[in-house]
């Protein structure tokens, strides 16, 4: 059975940094993308990010390059999404998925970030 | 970059009713690359539809997707309590991928 099970969420203070994880099981980590979505509070659904972890190629959204970074542990068959300093907008579900061909067939149950000094 | 807007916002609909939802891209897309989710309140989203009109694994008949170009429908017949919910379409190009705002199909 494929599951993606997606750490606890995180209350954090603004500046501090963050890294939330992603654990596939089930199926072949290393043979799929795992794409990284956030949803804010009451929003709708943002593409941020995908990671191959069989070669660690990595894209981003123009909106969050350079605002998050994606990597994937292949022993360990995690992918991770961290931020170097928080900021009260990065507050958000956020939601792993399994990229098949072209759409998400697995969801991880998204980790909830909140921002607040 | 291609955008999808979703239409109606909110779909307001009695159960044992069919809904319509459209989804239109700002550029013409690959049919195959065209799919419908449905994000229960307080759940991730779940693919119901993929390659415009395949229903993903354990998806009732009552849904169906059909559409190309810039056009695409996704039709929910005889609505039951679980269908009362927020859809999203999406598509995945060259630039990652992109989805639609949403509509919220809710109760008449």
């Amino acid at each position: 059975e494929v599951q993606l099970v997606q750490s606890g969420a995180e209350v954090k203070k603004p500046g501090e940094s963050l890294k939330i994880s992603c654990k596939a099981s089930g199926y072949s980590f290393t043979s799929y993308w795992i794409d990284w979505v956030r949803q804010m509070p009451g929003k709708g659904l943002e593409w941020m990010g995908s990671i191959y972890p069989g070669d660690s190629d990595t894209r981003y959204s123009p909106s969050f390059q350079g605002q998050v970074t994606i990597s994937a542990d292949r022993s360990s068959g995690t992918a991770y999404l961290q931020w170097s300093s928080l900021q009260a907008s990065d507050t958000a579900m956020y939601y792993c998925a399994r990229l098949t061909f072209v759409y998400y067939d697995f969801w991880g149950h998204g980790t909830l970030v909140t921002v607040s000094s | 970059e291609i955008v999808l807007t979703q239409s109606p916002g909110t779909l307001s609909l009695s159960p044992g009713e069919t809904a319509t939802l459209s989804c239109r891209a700002s550029q013409s897309v690959s049919s195959s690359t065209l799919a419908w989710y449905r994000q229960k309140p307080g759940q991730a989203p779940r693919l119901l539809i993929y390659g415009s009109s395949s229903r993903a694994t354990g998806i009732p008949d009552r849904f169906s997707g059909s559409g190309s170009g810039t056009d695409f429908t996704l039709t929910i017949s005889r609505l039951e309590p679980e269908d009362f919910a927020v859809y999203y379409c999406q598509q995945y190009g060259s630039s990652g991928g992109t989805f639609g705002q949403g509509t919220k199909v809710e109760i008449k």
